[in-house]
């Protein structure tokens, strides 16, 4: 069975600093990874999508995500955070999503 | 905007009553998936429908059930609501039978009172 888990409820960044948020799978094959973003309100945006190749893939709004196949990992990451980035961050396997991640921008 | 539209925004009903959540694709989509999203059990997958047809079934209740129409167009049915139903339900669709290109509706927000 797939599952995924997102360590971190809550983080709260800088606006300008950089930004990781993880995500670690279960999944038997080659896994469909996706992270999704919300904001108050809102459904849910894709920003990036993973299926095979480079593990370093390139999403909107600046998000990158890179597949590590020896940790089980799919972490988001973005070089400068802006204020507009503050929203709930989802990782999902398939059908499957992460329990999501708020991102709090301070000033 | 995505294109996927969801009726209605907002649904306020009773306990043990019974609601219709409608869920139009993006044009040539034909994969629509239900989700239920609430505090306490986050985002989960219901059901997934192709073409028409039951395609994959996750955490649905037996008092729910879901159906996709000829133009592809699926209804989400709960019956018998209880106060734990209230949640924001999404609808996404995606072109081919995986979600490996999902685009997610606005979603309906059921308040059980």
């Amino acid at each position: 069975a797939q599952s995924v888990t997102q360590p971190d409820i809550h983080i709260t960044v800088s606006e300008g600093a950089s930004l990781e948020l993880r995500c670690n799978y279960s999944y038997g094959a080659t896994p469909y990874l996706f992270w999704y973003v919300q904001s108050p309100g809102q459904g849910l945006q894709l920003l990036l999508k993973y299926f095979s190749g480079d593990t370093l893939v390139q999403g909107i709004k600046g998000f990158e995500a890179e597949f590590k196949r020896s940790q089980s990992s799919f972490n988001l990451r973005k070089p400068s955070v802006h204020w507009s980035d503050a929203a709930e961050y989802f990782c999902a396997v398939g059908l499957s999503f992460g329990a999501g991640t708020t991102v709090t921008v301070r000033a | 905007d995505s294109g996927v539209t969801q009726t209605p925004k907002h649904l306020i009903t009773a306990t043990g009553q019974r609601v219709t959540l409608r869920c139009s694709p993006r044009s040539g989509d034909l994969s629509v998936y239900w989700y239920q999203q609430s505090l306490d059990q986050g985002l989960q997958f219901l059901i997934q429908y192709y073409n028409g047809e039951e395609r994959a079934k996750g955490n649905i209740l037996e008092r729910f059930s879901a159906q996709q129409f000829p133009d592809l167009h699926s209804e989400l049915n709960l019956s018998s609501l209880e106060l734990g139903d209230s949640a924001l339900y999404f609808c996404a669709s995606s072109p081919g039978d995986s979600p490996n290109e999902a685009f997610f509706g606005q979603g309906t927000r059921l308040t059980v009172v």
